[in-house]
């Protein structure tokens, strides 16, 4: 256990559907972030949270809505995704957001039919 | 642009090898290196960060090392175990930003 906490862990929505994946960090940490894994590619950053601030944007497309109410916890809420969003979406937390080491979750499994 | 290349892209050995894992980046200016661990459908476990000054790190069997001006950073695994099978992947994370650039990975397996 890493001190990082997902849930789901497995989703299955259609297209037209609205569903929110939670974080949770219990570990006393200031930075927060979303990953996107997909089959064959690297992982890639989503968003960043320092102190609830969004600090990062990586050019997520609008369906994807992040969420930070406070320091131990990170929302990304989801709709009228596309068939190429499933992919495995990774939390991470850490210390702050330059020099420390990242502590990931287990990650929720996100299947758009 | 910061990419990091990782090879080989699978490997399969027998138990009680030693492994070197490659870990390649286009650009020297970073602020430091991560090896992670992932098992299939699981989360990252961080194994071992090294910033950009130091040379190497070690933990237990793992040893990992930088050459930042190569751009090079390789992973060395004693005396493999079949619960060394996973994937592992390395990251760098740039000077004065939230972002870690990943590699794709290498898939490991060590069989008894």
């Amino acid at each position: 256990e890493t001190g990082v906490t997902q849930t789901p862990r497995h989703l299955v929505m259609g297209m037209t559907n609205k569903k929110s994946l939670k974080c949770e960090q219990h570990l006393g940490h200031n930075a927060m972030y979303w990953y996107k894994q997909s089959a064959k590619k690297p992982l890639e950053l989503m968003f960043v949270y320092n102190f609830k601030e969004q600090t990062e944007n990586n050019s997520v497309p609008s369906r994807f809505s992040p969420e930070c109410p406070n320091s131990s916890h990170l929302f990304l809420h989801l709709h009228t995704l596309q068939p190429e969003d499933s992919a495995l979406y990774l939390c991470a937390s850490s210390r702050d957001r330059t020099s420390y080491e990242q502590y990931f979750g287990p990650g929720t499994r996100l299947t758009v039919t | 642009k910061q990419e990091v290349t990782q090879i080989p892209a699978a490997l399969s050995v027998p138990e009680g090898e030693n492994l070197v894992l490659n870990c390649s980046f286009t650009d020297s200016a970073i602020y430091n290196l991560q090896w992670f661990r992932q098992d299939p459908g699981k989360g990252l476990t961080s194994l071992l960060l090294i910033q950009s000054s130091q040379r190497e790190q070690t933990s237990g069997r793992l040893n990992a090392s930088l050459d930042k001006s190569s751009g090079r950073s390789t992973l060395y695994i004693a005396a493999s175990q079949p619960g060394d099978s996973a994937t592992y992947l390395c990251a760098v994370r740039l000077p004065d930003t939230d972002k870690l650039i990943f590699g794709t990975g290498t898939r490991l397996q060590v069989f008894p």
